[in-house]
């Protein structure tokens, strides 16, 4: 089946990391997003993997996957107010037009 | 320019009434689709377009119709909506890869649909 699961909170503090977990059902994965959506506006793209990658390091933002364990993570380094957010972990499905399927997201609150 | 837009940005209507949610962008993506969320939901699929034409349609009511005009705009026609359709309507856009399939989908800000 098609499901992705994200815990729905996170709480840190700022400064401290952040890791926001994802698990997904489908093997047929090939691409898996992270998705950034700040009160009242769209999705922002924030990074992504191809599904026979273990890690993506992307400044702040470290990606890593377990495809054994279909197990997903972003861990974000020296956390700040402006993170938080709601982040969708998604998996692109191999069909016709590689359906994407969405995590419930995962709200992040930094307390200053 | 490397982003989707997305007007307006706010849309107030009643049941009776026709109106329409435009999306463009200018990055040449040849894949275009419709979303709507719920607050405090994910996206949910409503279209695919694919060069202009329409590929996918997830059993989206009738009183939602889409058109591609051109491979720069996607609009989104509304006819004699319910009030359970009030929403934020997302459009997105990717590029199509040269092995198959669709890559990263870049959203625009998305329209908030109210329907009284």
């Amino acid at each position: 089946g098609e499901d992705v699961e994200q815990s729905l909170f996170l709480s840190v503090r700022e400064g401290d990391s952040s890791v926001i977990n994802c698990t997904y059902t489908d093997s047929s994965s090939t691409y898996l997003y992270w998705y950034k959506q700040e009160p009242g506006a769209g999705l922002q793209l924030l990074t992504y993997i191809f599904s026979n990658m273990d890690m993506k390091q992307d400044q702040r933002l470290t990606v890593l996957l377990n495809k054994k364990d279909k197990h997903l993570s972003l861990r974000i380094a020296d956390t700040q107010t402006g993170d938080s957010a709601i982040y969708f972990c998604a998996e692109s499905i191999r069909t016709s037009y590689d359906k994407v399927i969405f995590g419930p997201g995962t709200s992040l609150s930094v307390i200053p | 320019d490397t982003e989707v837009t997305q007007t307006p940005k706010h849309l107030v209507m009643g049941m009776t009434n026709k109106k329409s949610l435009k999306c463009e962008q200018h990055m040449g993506h040849r894949a275009m689709y419709w979303y709507k969320q719920k607050a405090k939901k994910p996206p949910e699929l409503m279209f695919v377009y694919s060069y202009e034409k329409l590929s996918i349609n997830e059993s989206v009511p009738s009183r939602f119709s889409p058109e591609c005009p051109n491979s720069s705009l996607l609009n989104l026609h509304l006819h004699a909506l319910q009030p359970e359709d009030s929403a934020l309507y997302l459009c997105a856009s990717s590029t199509k890869r040269t092995s198959g399939g669709y890559n990263e989908q870049f959203f625009g800000p998305g329209t908030r649909l109210t329907v009284l």
